[in-house]
């Protein structure tokens, strides 16, 4: 099966940097991305990593190690509209010829203080 | 970009009714489009997998006769929930896939719908 471990809240002030992780347990690896959502809002797209190494993005930067299954989305200098859920994703494995969906982690909610 | 409406925002209905919930693609043809629910707190769960011009596939513990899906074109699919109870109550997001691929900004093409958010009284 495949499964996805991320911690269920992390707090963190104004100004901070805030590291969230992720490992994985997949059959297949398609990249690993990851996704905010605010209350009542859908998911957003923020980063996406198929290979190791540090994808930055504005104040969002992710890294993948694939050796470790494992990766982490990093947020700097944060501000208050950041306090959101954040999940990781990967793609489930095709078959059937059928493109493959999205399975999520249970998500981190982030709560950013003054 | 990559846009995906979905219809109605918020529902409610009473309990007994059916729900009729809409995912268009606006400016991409998605061949695949996948339905999840979020329950308060918690994950987004696939519910079910669409193909245009085909049945489509539920993951299991999903009623296919409570949760009726039509994707009869290549911008629109749509989820109706039959006989809604309370507990059927949740939010409901859909997603498309760019047959195209996508690009990486948005994961290769894995679009989300805004989301319904579905109260059954």
């Amino acid at each position: 099966g495949q499964s996805l471990e991320q911690p269920s809240e992390v707090t963190a002030v104004e100004g901070a940097i805030v590291q969230i992780n992720c490992t994985y347990q997949t059959s297949g690896f398609y990249g690993l991305s990851w996704y905010q959502q605010h209350d009542g809002g859908a998911p957003t797209f923020l980063s996406y990593n198929a290979l190791d190494g540090l994808e930055e993005t504005g104040r969002f930067s992710s890294f993948l190690s694939r050796s470790d299954s494992y990766g982490y989305l990093l947020l700097q200098e944060l501000q208050m509209k950041d306090s959101a859920s954040y999940f990781c994703a990967v793609r489930a494995r095709n078959y059937g010829g059928s493109q493959g969906n999205l399975i999520f982690g249970k998500g981190t909610k982030l709560s950013v203080k003054p | 970009g990559a846009v995906v409406s979905q219809h109605p925002s918020w529902v409610i209905c009473k309990s007994g009714t059916s729900v009729k919930i809409e995912c268009r693609s606006l400016d991409f043809q998605a061949t695949t489009m996948f339905w999840y629910r979020q329950f308060p707190k918690q994950s987004l769960m696939l519910m079910a997998t669409s193909n245009e011009g085909s049945k489509a596939t539920y993951e299991q513990g999903v009623e296919k006769d409570k949760f009726l899906i039509n994707h009869a074109s290549l911008t629109l699919s749509t989820l109706t929930v039959t006989s809604a109870h309370p507990e059927d109550s949740s939010f409901y997001i859909c997603s498309a896939r760019d047959t195209a691929g996508g690009t990486k900004e948005t994961f290769y093409g894995y679009t989300f719908g805004s989301g319904t958010r579905l109260t059954v009284v």
